[in-house]
């Protein structure tokens, strides 16, 4: 069955530190890849999204995301955080099997220190 | 932009009461989701819903809960007797039929069973 990692649980960064967290997926076929993001007390929204073409992703709000298919990998990136950018970020893959179910990661906590 | 709406945003009920959440999808959207979020845990798929019947669902979702497209315009899903542990925030998800598989979430229904 498919599966995503996220190898961080929580982060914590100082205001215009750089981040970046690490997403592993399982299926070795063609993905679609997700980030979304969750601020507190609030629902999942799109950061971004990889289907095909360039591996390089940029999304909404200064994040983008690399496609890397040798090594199933697809971490975030953002040079500079805001406090702002507190919240919970979840790696999701469409599954491939009927109904096209999103399959999420753990989800990494990131807090940022103003 | 169109909406994903959930309705109630919070349900308090007693145990072994049922509980009805509903969710109004995209109109022109043709797949249809539940996903729950136990507090601190990850975001779990429940069930997939396409052309008026369920197309896949987890093993969370047992005989204890259904969904339903009444009218073809709201998403139901009912528990017929809940439990402690379905307390979580239940959200509904949306999808067209592009091949993108963009997904829209509501803004979930958070379920607190005492």
């Amino acid at each position: 069955a498919q599966s995503v990692s996220q190898h961080n649980h929580h982060v914590i960064l100082s205001e215009a530190a750089s981040l970046e967290l690490g997403c592993n997926y399982s299926y070795g076929g063609t993905v679609n890849l997700f980030w979304y993001v969750q601020y507190p007390g609030q629902h999942l929204q799109l950061l971004l999204k990889y289907f095909s073409g360039d591996p390089l992703v940029k999304g909404i709000k200064g994040f983008e995301a690399e496609f890397i298919k040798s090594k199933f990998s697809f971490n975030l990136r953002k040079p500079s955080v805001q406090w702002s950018d507190t919240a919970e970020y979840f790696c999701a893959v469409i599954s491939n099997t009927g109904g096209f179910k999103t399959i999420f990661g753990a989800g990494t906590r990131l807090f940022v220190k103003a | 932009e169109p909406e994903v709406t959930q309705t109630p945003s919070h349900q308090v009920t007693q145990m072994g009461q049922e509980v009805i959440l509903r969710c109004v999808p995209i109109s022109n959207h043709l797949y249809f989701y539940w996903y729950r979020q136990i507090l601190g845990q990850k975001v779990e798929f429940l069930v997939s819903f396409y052309n008026n019947e369920i197309s896949e669902k987890s093993e969370i979702f047992d005989d204890q809960f259904s969904v339903e497209r009444p009218d073809g315009s709201n998403f139901t899903l009912k528990i017929r007797s809940t439990k402690l542990e379905d307390s979580a925030m239940y959200f509904c998800a949306s999808r067209g039929q592009a091949s993108n598989y963009g997904y829209t979430f509501g803004s979930g229904t958070r379920l607190t069973v005492v």
